[in-house]
């Protein structure tokens, strides 16, 4: 059954340090998605990409973040600098079509910053 | 502003008996509605999608209802494992890709 896998498991980092969260979707979708939940807490949409560019954002997805599909196969969340508020379990998504389909999801990054 | 709404408190259930879980929402008109699974630490796991013009849907032992009247979606696990037991989480599917997620009830099945 296809999956999509993301790396690293975990990852603990220093406040201010850049991180990159990496994921692999389902080969033949076309609609990426990076959600976070944060421990005891609802998953949160963060940034929505389609044909190499950003389709919608939230709120939380400011300047310090961005993603990136740098080679047609990985999908990539990176914090510039991370604040302690960042820490959360990160989930990388992918869906075949934008409509009517079920998102697959990763089994998430946790991310601690200390 | 937009919300959703799971039941909070944990449904402790006994093997066989159906779990019965209502997601209400507010200031939403979503096209379809999604229901997922998640365990700790995991990553949520599809269920089941129906649209909005959809009043049923049914998968195994599972059935969703959705009532855009009501703005409510009541989700049944029937003749219930303990291998149900898992946080199901409700999900509004605005059409543009983006799910909106609600807390979700945790359900607990008991032998």
């Amino acid at each position: 059954e296809p999956e999509v896998t993301q790396t690293p498991s975990h990852q603990v980092t220093q406040m201010g340090q850049e991180v990159i969260l990496r994921c692999v979707p389902i080969s033949n979708h076309l609609y990426f998605y990076w959600y976070r939940q944060i421990l005891g807490q609802k998953v949160e949409f963060l940034v929505s990409f389609y044909n190499n560019e950003i389709s919608e954002k939230s709120e939380i997805f400011d300047d310090q973040f961005s993603v990136e599909r740098p080679d047609g196969s990985n999908f990539t969340l990176k914090i510039r600098s991370t604040k302690l508020e960042d820490s959360a379990m990160y989930f990388c998504a992918s869906r075949r079509d934008r409509v009517n389909t079920e998102a697959f999801f990763g089994q998430g990054t946790r991310l601690t910053v200390v | 502003s937009q919300k959703i709404e799971q039941n909070s408190e944990a449904l402790n259930i006994q093997e066989g008996k159906t779990a019965t879980l209502t997601c209400n929402y507010t200031n939403y008109s979503p096209a379809y509605l999604q229901w997922y699974r998640q365990d700790p630490g995991r990553g949520p796991v599809f269920l089941l999608l129906i649209r909005e013009n959809e009043k049923e849907k049914r998968k195994e032992r599972l059935k969703v209802t959705f009532d855009t009247t009501l703005k409510q979606s009541l989700f049944h696990i029937t003749a219930s494992q303990p291998a149900d037991s898992a946080t199901y989480l409700c999900a509004l599917d605005d059409s543009w890709g983006k799910l909106q997620f609600g807390a979700g009830t945790q359900v607990v099945v008991t032998p």
